[in-house]
C-alpha cells in the first residue's frame, strides 16, 4: 500500500525558509484523484491544515500561509515538497505530509518535528 | 473559511462505555465529514469518511452519523486502545478545516 515519508532540516534558522519532502513509496503520485497534502500540529495543540496539490499541478492554500507558501510536485522523483518562506518560532511544529481523496485524507507520513530558531 | 466545533474538548470514560463526540460545522458541509484518531507521538488515522463510511480496518464498534452541519462520532464500548484524541475534518470545500480535538482519556 501507498506509503510516505517526510524529509528535511529538523533545525532552521529565522527568516530561512523551510523545504520539506515527501517521498511516495508503493503507488505513484500521478495515478489516481488525489490532493498531496501538508498538515501540520504544534507542540500539544490540533491540526492545521497548509495546503495541497492535485495531480495535475492546481494547488490551493491556506489564506493565513498564501504568501510564502509553495506546494509542489515531482513526478519524475515520486515526491511532492512545501517550501515556507520567512519562518518565525510560531512555524515551530511537527509537519506531515499526506494523501486526500477528496473524502477524507488516508495516507499520512509519520511526521517530522522542525524547530524554528537561531 | 469553515469553521469547526468540536465538543467536548476532553471527556474522562471507563471501559466498556459508549461514548459520543459532537461536531458542528459554521456552514454545511453536506455529508463531507471524517472523523479521525491520533494518538501520542504518532499521525492521525482515518477512522469514518463522508460522515459515516467506515474506514477499511477500522473496529466496527466506531460509527458516525449527520449531515449539514451538526454530526456525531459514537465509540460504543471503548476499549483501551481507544484513549486518544479525535479529530473531525470537512473535506467538502478548502481550505480543509479540523476541529479542536476531543481527548479522551480513563477515568
Amino acid at each position: 500500500q501507498v506509503q510516505l515519508q517526510e524529509s528535511g532540516p529538523g533545525l532552521v534558522k529565522p527568516p530561512e525558509t523551510l523545504s520539506l519532502t515527501c517521498a511516495v513509496s508503493g503507488g505513484s503520485i500521478s495515478s489516481g484523484a488525489y490532493y498531496w497534502s501538508w498538515i501540520r500540529q504544534h507542540p500539544g495543540k490540533g491540526l492545521e491544515w497548509i495546503g495541497h496539490i492535485s495531480v495535475s499541478g492546481g494547488t490551493y492554500y491556506k489564506s493565513s500561509f498564501k504568501s510564502r507558501v509553495t506546494i509542489s510536485l515531482d513526478t519524475s522523483k515520486n515526491h511532492f515538497s512545501l517550501n515556507l518562506s520567512s519562518l518565525t518560532a510560531a512555524d515551530t511544529a511537527l509537519y506531515f505530509c499526506a494523501r486526500d481523496f477528496s473524502s477524507g485524507i488516508d495516507v499520512w507520513g509519520q511526521g517530522t518535528t522542525v524547530t524554528v530558531s537561531s | 473559511d469553515i469553521q469547526m466545533t468540536q465538543s467536548p474538548s476532553s471527556l474522562s470514560a471507563s471501559v466498556g462505555d459508549r461514548v459520543t463526540i459532537t461536531c458542528r460545522a459554521s456552514q454545511s458541509v453536506h455529508r463531507y465529514l471524517n472523523w479521525y484518531q491520533q494518538k501520542p507521538g504518532r499521525a492521525p488515522s482515518l477512522l469514518i469518511y463522508v460522515a459515516s463510511s467506515l474506514q477499511s480496518g477500522v473496529p466496527s464498534r466506531f460509527s458516525g452519523s449527520g449531515s449539514g452541519t451538526d454530526f456525531t462520532l459514537t465509540i460504543s464500548s471503548l476499549q483501551p486502545e481507544d484513549f486518544a484524541t479525535y479529530y473531525c475534518q470537512q473535506s467538502f470545500t478548502t481550505p480543509r478545516t479540523f476541529g479542536q480535538g476531543t481527548k479522551v482519556d480513563i477515568k
